[in-house]
């Protein structure tokens, strides 16, 4: 039981390259989110999902979007990237919505460049 | 913006000795919760507290929560080396919202 699974662990980009960040959960979690850990911020939300097919805008969306095409995965996508984007990207599921715990997978360190 | 604002910034004890961490929110919230962060790895979920408990206990861990000074303490007994981490609160309103957490270190 793997719980929630980021991939890449970590990626170097270029100022401009594109990419996509993938989360997979085995829970059968409904919700799904994205978060960016950056020092003395602690996290900060950037999209999430209350379902298949669903996505919404969290606290700091721009620059980023999402898709929830299979229950399992979410991916967070950057269309062009920037150094502000250098970060720590946390993906979290849960049963339920925020009163409910959330679990985390172990994160995705991104350096652009 | 951050919801919950966590004091210390940094704790460094000695082994066996106890862990007081608090957590300072703005607005009226749903439930608060714990989680701990290892370095370089995710977070993992502590305690959740509902707005209408005043304290919760988890093995060596003991939560309070004050709705009227809007304000949590997390409290960890017997400290363990193992114990080092970043903690956070999280206060769950109309969504959830982490602060910056507390970077605990406990000496052996």
């Amino acid at each position: 039981n793997a719980g929630v699974t980021q991939t890449p662990k970590f990626r170097v980009l270029k100022t401009g390259q594109s990419m996509t960040l993938l989360c997979a959960q085995d829970m059968n979690h409904e919700y799904m989110y994205w978060y960016r850990q950056d020092p003395g911020m602690g996290l900060r939300l950037i999209h999430y999902s209350v379902g298949e097919g669903t996505t919404a805008k969290g606290e700091v969306p721009d620059g980023y979007n999402v898709s929830r095409l299979k229950k399992q995965n979410f991916l967070l996508g950057l269309e062009s990237a920037a150094p502000s984007q250098t970060s720590v990207y946390f993906c979290a599921s849960s049963y339920a919505g925020s009163n409910q715990p959330q679990h985390f997978g172990d994160g995705t360190r991104l350096s652009i460049l | 913006s951050q919801q919950g604002e966590e004091d210390p910034q940094a704790l460094s004890i000695q082994e066996g000795e106890n862990a007081t961490m608090n957590c300072s929110y703005k607005t009226s919230i749903n439930n608060l919760q714990w989680y701990r962060q290892n370095s370089g790895r995710g977070l993992v979920h502590l305690i959740l507290i509902r707005s209408n408990e005043r304290e919760k206990h988890s093995g060596r861990l003991r939560v309070t929560l004050d709705t009227s000074k809007k304000s949590s303490s997390l409290l960890i007994t017997a400290s363990r080396a193992a114990d080092t981490a970043s903690y956070f609160c999280a206060t769950v309103s109309n969504d959830m919202r982490f602060g910056a957490g507390t970077r605990l270190t406990v000496k052996p």
